[in-house]
């Protein structure tokens, strides 16, 4: 599965829209992107995922560049309880299924 | 609630005794996924099943193993417990693999270990 590459950490204003990006350089053509994240100590939760074109639901949006190789979640419009640590991972339609989480990156929203 | 349960909800042991977690999966999902995660560490995965076989081994120790039922409830069995074993520890299910990118990986709330 192909590595991903996220900032660290973000902040952003509540009730302002929260733009994450992860980079995915090697993502070949039948990996997916998904999106977790993981409020404090708790189990992670499932945020969206998509193959090329974008994708929104109720929580986020998903934009993926024409080329694969990056991603952006945005939250359209954060509040404090989106704060936690979100996740992108690659992951092929064929395999195991396990998920491989990285270090993420850990969203602030500030009131 | 995510429809996978997870018991107990806290544990706390003794070094060197053994632990049994238990993971039911969301009703129809066929497979289970076990993930430790330490303080302040990330999500590590250790173990998944499908329909009752062994599918994928992560960083799983030795004195670790699981198991998962014909009822498709899985157990995580932790043995000769260190102080660096304490961790919360996820279990996940999903409906299937294959398909349109493998929708439907559903977390509990986790197991916190703690081993004194």
């Amino acid at each position: 599965d192909a590595k991903t590459t996220q900032p660290p950490s973000m902040d952003c204003a509540e009730g302002r829209a929260a733009n994450l990006p992860c980079n995915h350089s090697t993502i070949s053509g039948n990996e997916y992107v998904y999106w977790y994240r993981q409020i404090h100590s708790q189990g992670p939760q499932y945020i969206i995922h998509g193959l090329k074109n974008n994708e929104t639901n109720e929580m986020a949006s998903l934009i993926i560049t024409e080329d694969r190789k990056s991603s952006t979640l945005i939250l359209p419009h954060a509040t404090l309880r989106d704060t936690a640590v979100y996740y992108c991972i690659v992951l092929q339609s064929s395999n195991t299924g396990k998920l491989i989480f990285g270090q993420g990156t850990t969203l602030q929203v500030k009131p | 609630d995510s429809g996978v349960t997870q018991t107990p909800k806290h544990l706390i042991t003794a070094t060197g005794q053994r632990v049994t977690l238990r993971c039911s999966p969301r009703s129809g999902d066929l497979s289970v996924y076990w993930y430790q995660q330490s303080l302040d560490q990330g999500l590590q995965f250790l173990i998944q099943y499908y329909n009752g076989e062994e599918r994928a081994k992560g960083n799983i120790l030795e004195r670790f193993s699981a198991q998962q039922f014909p009822d498709l409830h899985s157990e995580l069995n932790l043995s000769s417990l260190e102080l660096g074993d304490s961790a919360l520890y996820f279990c996940a299910s999903s409906g299937f693999l294959g398909g349109r990118g493998n929708y439907g990986y559903t977390f509990g709330s986790g197991t916190r270990l703690t081993v004194v």
